[in-house]
């Protein structure tokens, strides 16, 4: 069974702050995802990787397949990015459904 | 973008009663849907995969007797939560899969917030 770890779990910053999600997981995977839930726990896809980098406005994620690790960045952070950001991954080989982090609670204050 | 709805948003029912979910895919076929469940504080959790015209597959622990899933369609799957109590009460959250089979994206509903009283 896929271990998925986040860090930090939660995190304060200033408005305009560079943010950094980490993620890592114990067994292999066909695809990591990061996910966006408010607080009225509607859940938004953000990223599906599984390899390299991709980016979609100020956000920015990336993958090193080998060590098991991804990371979520947010540039220019505004307090509208204030959520649980949630990484979660399907294992290679496994059944489709995802594994999830514990979810890492982002505010942005003004 | 693809669009995943859930009904009801939230419901309080009594213990003992039936309650139904469903988890619709408005624009586009769904091969596979999933149905998660979130405790407060913590991580979702897979329940079971509902596939078009097949029995779901439920995960370890998870009562199929008692959650009962039905993939009528290609746009519609439902959980039922039988005889409720309140430690079922929790948020349940479905995800569709686009057809066709290949693509690993997975779009999710809003949640359906379960307390049973």
């Amino acid at each position: 069974k896929n271990e998925v770890e986040q860090s930090p779990q939660n995190l304060t910053a200033q408005e305009g702050e560079f943010i950094t999600i980490n993620c890592s997981y114990s067994v292999g995977i066909s695809a990591l995802h990061w996910l966006q839930q408010h607080p009225g726990g509607g859940i938004v896809s953000l990223f599906m990787l599984s390899s390299g980098k991709k980016k979609h406005g100020r956000l920015i994620a990336t993958i090193n397949i080998q060590e098991k690790h991804s990371s979520l960045h947010i540039t220019a952070s505004h307090p509208r990015d204030s959520a649980v950001y949630i990484c979660a991954v399907r294992s290679r080989g496994g059944a489709d459904g995802l594994t999830f982090g514990k979810g890492t609670h982002l505010i942005i204050q003004p | 973008g693809a669009v995943v709805s859930q009904h009801p948003s939230r419901v309080i029912c009594k213990s003992g009663t039936s309650v139904k979910i469903e988890c619709r895919s408005l624009d586009f076929q769904a091969t596979t849907m999933f149905w998660y469940r979130q405790f407060p504080k913590q991580s979702l959790m897979l329940m079971a995969t509902s596939n078009e015209g097949s029995k779901a597959t439920y995960e370890q622990g998870v009562e199929k007797d008692k959650f009962l899933i039905n993939h009528a369609s290609l746009t519609l799957s439902t959980l039922t939560v039988t005889s409720a109590h309140p430690e079922d009460s929790s948020f349940y959250i479905c995800s569709a899969v686009p057809r066709p089979r290949g693509q690993e994206t997975q779009y999710f509903g809003p949640g359906t917030r379960l307390l049973v009283l």
